[in-house]
Formats: C-alpha cells, sequence, structure tokens
C-alpha cells in the first residue's frame, strides 16, 4: 500500500531563517506531488505542484520554492521565513490518473 | 466568482439527523469531484469521490452530483459526534496532472 510521509510534525522558525521541509512517498512510481499551506482559519492554498523528476510548476512563488530530487521525494523551501509564512504545510500525492489525493500529516510551522 | 464555493458554517445539527453539505464550482469541464474529511489540527482524509451524475452511497455517506447545475453535495445519514469536522469540497478541472481545486470547507457540528 502507498504510504506519505512528511516530517518534522512541528517547527518553530525565528524570521529570518532557513526552512526545510521534506516529503517522502512510498509504494507507488511516478506521482504527482503537491505542497498546500493552510493558514489558521483559512483553505488550502496551493503552493507547487510536481508531474516528475525536476519539473515543478509554481502557483505562489514568494520566498518560498520547491525541488523534486527523486521521484518519491520533494522538498519545501525558503532562504529566509517571514511571518506571514507561518501556517500549517500540507504534502500530496495524486495518480495522474485523476484520482483524488493523499496527503501526509502536515508540518505545524510557526515564524517568531 | 470563485472556482469552488462552499457555506463556512458551522452547520449543526442533532446526533441521529441527516447533515447535508454543499458545494457549488465555476468550470463546466471539470470531471471529477471529492470530499475531504479534516479535523481540528489534522490533514484532510479523502472519504468520497464522484465522477458522473447522480448519487454515490458509502456506508453513512452519500455523494450527489449534478453536472448541469454545477453543484456537489454530501449527506451524512445518522449523524454521530465523531462527524464534527471541516468539510472539503475539491474539484478536478481536466486531466490527472491538473491540481485539485478546494473550496474552504464548511465546519460541520453534530450535538449530541
Amino acid at each position: 500500500s502507498q504510504t506519505i510521509h512528511q516530517w518534522p510534525a512541528t517547527l518553530v522558525q525565528p524570521v529570518g531563517s532557513p526552512l526545510s521541509l521534506e516529503c517522502t512517498v512510498e509504494g507507488t512510481s511516478n506521482p504527482n506531488l503537491y505542497w498546500y499551506r493552510q493558514a489558521a482559519g483559512r483553505g488550502l492554498q496551493l503552493l507547487f505542484y510536481s508531474v516528475g523528476i525536476g519539473q515543478i510548476s509554481s502557483e505562489v512563488p514568494q520566498n518560498l520554492s520547491a525541488s523534486r530530487p527523486q521521484d518519491r521525494q520533494f522538498i519545501l523551501s525558503s532562504k529566509k521565513l517571514l511571518l506571514s509564512d507561518s501556517g500549517f504545510y500540507l504534502c500530496a500525492w495524486g495518480h495522474r490518473a485523476g484520482y483524488g489525493y493523499t496527503f501526509g500529516s502536515g508540518t505545524r510551522l510557526t515564524v517568531v | 466568482q470563485k472556482e469552488v464555493e462552499q457555506n463556512s458554517g458551522p452547520l449543526s445539527v442533532p446526533e441521529g439527523a441527516i447533515a447535508s453539505l454543499n458545494c457549488t464550482y465555476s468550470d463546466r469541464g471539470s470531471q471529477s469531484f471529492f470530499w475531504y474529511r479534516q479535523y481540528s489540527g489534522k490533514s484532510p482524509e479523502l472519504i468520497m469521490s464522484i465522477y458522473s451524475n447522480g448519487d454515490k452511497e458509502d456506508g453513512r455517506f452519500t455523494a450527489q452530483l449534478n453536472k448541469a447545475s454545477q453543484y456537489v453535495s454530501l449527506l451524512i445519514r445518522d449523524s454521530q459526534p465523531s462527524d464534527s469536522a471541516t468539510y472539503l469540497c475539491a474539484v478536478n478541472r481536466g486531466s490527472g496532472n491538473t491540481p485539485l481545486v478546494f473550496g474552504k470547507g464548511t465546519r460541520l457540528s453534530v450535538i449530541a
């Protein structure tokens, strides 16, 4: 069966510090991968998605970036965090056939 | 016009009643429709998918799709306090590589 791992679960970082969140998927190949952010009391905001290694589509560039160095690995990064980057970051994977996504357990990021 | 719209709620129903959650979408080309349940502080969990007009039943859950009217609904029969959560509607506008568009969710509260 397929599983998705996301870590860390919680993170408190100072403004201006770097960020690296990692997501890996097991039990499938060539998944579509997604990074979402959910601010407190808000909906899901799509940040990046990837349909293959090295292929990244950006929905909200700002000060965040994403990379897909391996087929089942998706990384979200920032060189300098802003207070507005606080939120619940969710990684998800989906089949190319258009079925629904499976989300990871999420990372709650607080920028102080 | 927002792509996927949901009433934010909260929707309060007594235990044992039927909860009815509604979602409208703007893109007539949308092909796949999903309902996610998100407990407070947790990641969204896929609970229903529907692809063709009509009803689809799974246990206490029934998804209903009407493409002509561009709405999709979720009925929860015999509502339980454990059903209290935010329910997110998601729509796939095209192929499997096109990201899902999520509504902001409806908060459901089932009162014992």
